[in-house]
């Protein structure tokens, strides 16, 4: 079983919808959790931390963990052309040890 | 700095040379991480630094692969006899322990 795991994609969603991507975790003492974006060619950018159950907002994007069932999601409110990347699902463990990446999840919206 | 720096961001180099890719971290920062991407593919989890601790280097994919971090600030990466499939963008990312990591531009390694 791998530490992390997100679905490959792609994920295609039109414009203007709600994307809804997925993340589970195998560590049960994970205590912070992370979205990245990448774009092709460049490198991941942090969109999203989350450290407590529960939902936290940030403009069109909502980060969503649920510990006991070792699950985060992100969704992505009125999906935009420019939300077209690939997002990745990282965790850290307790004691703040390194950060594990899931391989990563496809994105595309198209207009 | 402002944020993590690496160089250079393009190395082209022939089979069987060494290479040396550096990386620096925002200035504050306990760790260092270094990732491998192929194209089209996922992180690859190389070595990581934390503070004084022994470096995690579970990720290296052969002996011919090394990093160091001297004064827990920079860090070099090196590979030596480089080979084909070495070529790919190598990422390094900083944070304060496992806390929010961010990445550098990468530096794009060819070997031909």
């Amino acid at each position: 079983q791998k530490e992390v795991e997100q679905n490959s994609g792609p994920l295609s969603v039109p414009e203007g919808a709600i994307a809804s991507l997925n993340c589970t975790y195998s560590d049960r003492v994970s205590q912070s959790f992370f979205w990245y974006r990448q774009y092709s060619g460049k490198s991941p950018e942090l969109i999203m931390s989350i450290y407590s159950n529960g939902d936290k907002e940030d403009g069109r994007f909502t980060a969503q963990l649920n510990k006991a069932s070792q699950y985060v999601s992100l969704l992505i409110r009125d999906s935009q052309p420019s939300d077209s990347a690939t997002y990745l699902c990282a965790v850290s463990r307790v004691g703040f040890q390194k950060l594990v990446f899931g391989t990563g999840t496809r994105l595309l919206v198209s207009p | 700095g402002a944020g993590v720096s690496q160089s250079p961001s393009n190395k082209v180099t022939e089979k069987g040379k060494d290479v040396e890719l550096r990386c620096d971290p925002i200035s504050g920062h306990t760790a260092l991480y270094w990732y491998r991407q192929s194209l089209g593919q996922g992180l690859e989890f190389l070595i990581y630094f934390q503070g004084n601790s022994a470096p995690d280097k579970s990720g290296l994919p052969s002996d011919r692969f090394s990093a160091e971090r001297t004064g827990g600030s920079v860090s070099t990466l090196t590979i030596q006899r480089t080979q084909q499939e070495d070529s790919a963008v190598y990422l390094c990312a900083s944070s304060f322990f496992g806390g929010e990591a961010f990445f550098g531009q990468g530096t794009r390694l060819t070997v031909v």
